[in-house]
């Protein structure tokens, strides 16, 4: 498709399993955020790529957060050690140039048990 | 204080009201986005502004730079506009980190 697409749509997985969610952006768009949204709660962001360098690392809850962006396309966010509090929608964004309409993805339902 | 603010928190409205969204900040900005996030949890891009007014269908949007303060407003209001609205800052730094506001839960009722 022509949108941002996400995957998996859902994941449930124990508490202390790593997981890693990914985002495929629009062809294109050099930027690419992802944010987190708790239940009930409002957006927050996480971190930002320009190309496949994130200048603003500084929304990452905890070290147990990493992402990392290959070829200006496709980024990985990978949470370690899961904890309950990470259950959350996990939102990637992309826009033609960093400062362009952001175009959101379906996002990613995590459910740590 | 929360660096981006919205008002009202809850509103719901007649089928073909006019509806306003507040959105005030206390960043410096490079731009304002409206986001519409709908009860499914999808989230489509509205709205980018850094000056003046926008408007596309029934939606306008309008941001006063100096008093750090922008509005959506929803003419002819209809239940398929029922959805939170969220206004998110673009901080005027180096990188472009984004704040969100709480966002505005809007029901319209037929």
């Amino acid at each position: 498709g022509a949108g941002v697409s996400q995957s998996p749509s859902n994941k449930v997985t124990e508490k202390g399993k790593d997981v890693e969610l990914r985002c495929d952006p629009i062809s294109g768009h050099t930027a690419l955020y992802w944010y987190r949204q708790r239940l009930g709660q409002g957006l927050e962001f996480l971190i930002y790529f320009q190309g496949n360098s994130a200048p603003d690392k500084s929304g990452l809850p905890s070290d147990r957060f990493s992402a990392e962006r290959t070829g200006e396309s496709v980024s990985t966010l990978t949470i370690q050690r899961t904890q309950q509090e990470d259950s959350a929608v996990y939102l990637c964004a992309s826009s033609f140039f960093s400062k362009g309409a952001q175009h959101f993805g379906d996002g990613t339902r995590l459910s740590i048990l | 204080k929360n660096e981006v603010e919205q008002s009202p928190q809850n509103l719901t409205a007649q089928e073909g009201e006019f509806i306003t969204i507040n959105c005030s900040y206390s960043v410096g900005i490079s731009a304002l986005h409206w986001l519409q996030q709908h009860p499914g949890g999808g989230i489509v891009s509205l709205f980018m502004l850094s000056s003046g007014k926008k408007k596309h269908g029934r939606l306008i949007a309008t941001i006063n730079i100096q008093e750090k303060h922008s509005s959506l407003h929803i003419t002819a209001s209809h239940p398929r506009d029922s959805a939170v609205y969220i206004c998110a800052a673009r901080v005027k730094t180096s990188y472009d980190k984004v704040i969100f506001g709480p966002g505005t839960s809007l029901s319209v009722i037929p």
